[in-house]
């Protein structure tokens, strides 16, 4: 089967730095991008790894590591406005579908 | 300005009536998408089209049909086929060729069927 896991929920403090992990199991893989979603409204793109490392965008980075199949979405200087849950998603075909986890629930606490 | 359009942002039905939900899309994007979410849970691909005239299934096709007729417009129709069809409804789009393949979505369409 094809499956993406994530914490369901995860707390931290205005300021704080968080770690949202993702697992992947794909019968293909191509990549993993991160998406914001606020609550009743449209997921937004944050970030694409092809390859293993760490992305830096700002005050997100994720990092990818395939042969673990692993990856992460670290975000920090934690802001209220980052309350959201947060999809790890991953490429799975050439058709560059993708498949997304059931996604973790970040509530920023002042 | 660019951007995906789905209307409208709530819609109520009886059991048994057909409905379709319409996603247009000015971004001059080739491929659309359409997903469905339920509460507390990720995004499952219904239909997807890469190019106009032309659609394939996704995960959870079963009770849904599309159409592709224009570039701009993927509309979906939720049959009375669908078992369980009250959900949250968003359609994306994206450019082709593009490596992270990276979707925007519209607003969403909320669909409660009664």
């Amino acid at each position: 089967g094809q499956s993406l896991e994530q914490p369901s929920e995860v707390t931290a403090v205005e300021g704080a730095i968080v770690q949202i992990n993702c697992t992947y199991q794909t019968s293909g893989f191509y990549g993993l991008s991160w998406y914001q979603q606020h609550d009743g409204g449209a997921p937004t793109f944050l970030s694409y790894n092809a390859l293993d490392g760490l992305e830096e965008t700002g005050r997100f980075s994720s990092f990818l590591s395939r042969s673990d199949s692993y990856g992460y979405l670290l975000l920090q200087e934690l802001q209220m406005k980052d309350s959201a849950s947060y999809f790890c998603a991953a490429i799975r075909d050439s058709s560059y579908k993708l498949i997304f986890g059931s996604g973790t629930r970040l509530l920023v606490r002042p | 300005d660019g951007g995906i359009t789905q209307s409208p942002k709530y819609l109520f039905r009886k059991e048994g009536q057909n409905v379709t939900l319409s996603c247009e899309q000015n971004l001059n994007h080739d491929a659309m998408y359409w997903y469905r979410q339920d509460p507390g849970q990720g995004l499952r691909l219904i239909y997807y089209s890469q190019i106009v005239n032309d659609f394939q299934k996704g995960d959870i096709a079963e009770g849904y049909s599309v159409s592709r007729e224009k570039k701009e417009s993927f509309p979906l129709t939720v049959t009375s086929a669908q078992k369980n069809p009250t959900a949250f409804y968003l359609c994306a789009s994206s450019r082709t060729g593009v490596e992270s393949n990276e979707q925007f979505f519209g607003p969403g369409t909320r669909l409660t069927v009664l």
